[in-house]
C-alpha cells in the first residue's frame, strides 16, 4: 500500500464550486503539505503544516484553505473554483530527522470549467 | 529572478551518453540542496542530495558551488529508464523549518 495516498485522483468539476481534496499517510510524519504544479511553473506550495496544531500559508494560498485533521490526514479545499485553479496537486510529508527528503502522494488532476 | 532556474530543456541524449544538467539559485543563504526525478504524470522522488563536497550514487554525481550559487547533477552510461524531468531543489531554511523551493524541472530523454 502506498504511505501517501490522495483522493480523489482525478476530477472534473465548474466554477464556483466547491471542491476538497484530501490526502492520508501511514509514514507517522508530522510534517504534511500541499502543492500544485503547474507546466513551466513547476512546484508551488499552497499550505503546509508542521503538527497538527500548525498551519501556515505558503507562496500560493489564495483561494483555497487547509484543515489538518489528524496528524495523518490533511486536506485542501477551494471554497470557490476558478478555471485558473486547474493543476497537478500533491500532497508530500515529511519528518523532523530528515525534513528536506519530502514524500509525494501521487496527486490529483483537478480541472476546472 | 526566480529562486530556483534551470534549463527545461528537453534533452535528448543517446543510450549510453553522459549527459550533465546544471541549476542556479539566487539565495546566497540557501542551507541545502537536492535533485528530484518526477516521472511523467507521476509524483517526485528524491534522487539524491547534493552536499558541498560532491557526491556520487553509482551512476549519478551531484555538485555544489556555492561560490557561483549553482548546482549540477551527472549521469554517466545514460539508460533508457533514466527518462525523466529531473527536478532541482533548494531548501532556504535551516534544521527544523525546511522550506523547499523546487526548479521547473529538466527535461531528459534517453533515446536508444
Amino acid at each position: 500500500d502506498a504511505d501517501v495516498t490522495q483522493t480523489p485522483r482525478n476530477r472534473i468539476t465548474k466554477t464556483g464550486k466547491r471542491i476538497m481534496l484530501e490526502c492520508s499517510q501511514t509514514k507517522g510524519h508530522d510534517r504534511m503539505y500541499w502543492y500544485r504544479q503547474d507546466p513551466g511553473l513547476g512546484l508551488r506550495l499552497i499550505y503546509y503544516s508542521f503538527d497538527v496544531k500548525d498551519i501556515n500559508k505558503g507562496e500560493i494560498s489564495d483561494g483555497y484553505s487547509v484543515s489538518r485533521q489528524a496528524q495523518a490526514k490533511f486536506s485542501l479545499s477551494l471554497e470557490s473554483a476558478i478555471p485558473n485553479q486547474t493543476a497537478l496537486y500533491f500532497c508530500a510529508t515529511s519528518d523532523q530527522l530528515q525534513g528536506a527528503r519530502f514524500f509525494f502522494g501521487p496527486g490529483t488532476r483537478l480541472t476546472v470549467l | 529572478r526566480k529562486e530556483v532556474e534551470q534549463d527545461p530543456g528537453p534533452f535528448n541524449v543517446p543510450e549510453g551518453a553522459t549527459v550533465a544538467f546544471n541549476c542556479t539559485y539566487s539565495n546566497s543563504a540557501s542551507q541545502s540542496f537536492f535533485w528530484y526525478r518526477q516521472d511523467c504524470r507521476k509524483e517526485p522522488k528524491l534522487l539524491m542530495s547534493v552536499y558541498s563536497s560532491g557526491n556520487e550514487d553509482g551512476r549519478f554525481t551531484a555538485q555544489l558551488n556555492r561560490a557561483s550559487q549553482y548546482i549540477s547533477l551527472l549521469i554517466r552510461d545514460s539508460k533508457l529508464s533514466d527518462s525523466a524531468t529531473y527536478l532541482c531543489v533548494v531548501n532556504s531554511e535551516g534544521f527544523g523549518n525546511e522550506k523547499l523551493t523546487f526548479g521547473t524541472g529538466t527535461r531528459l530523454t534517453i533515446i536508444p
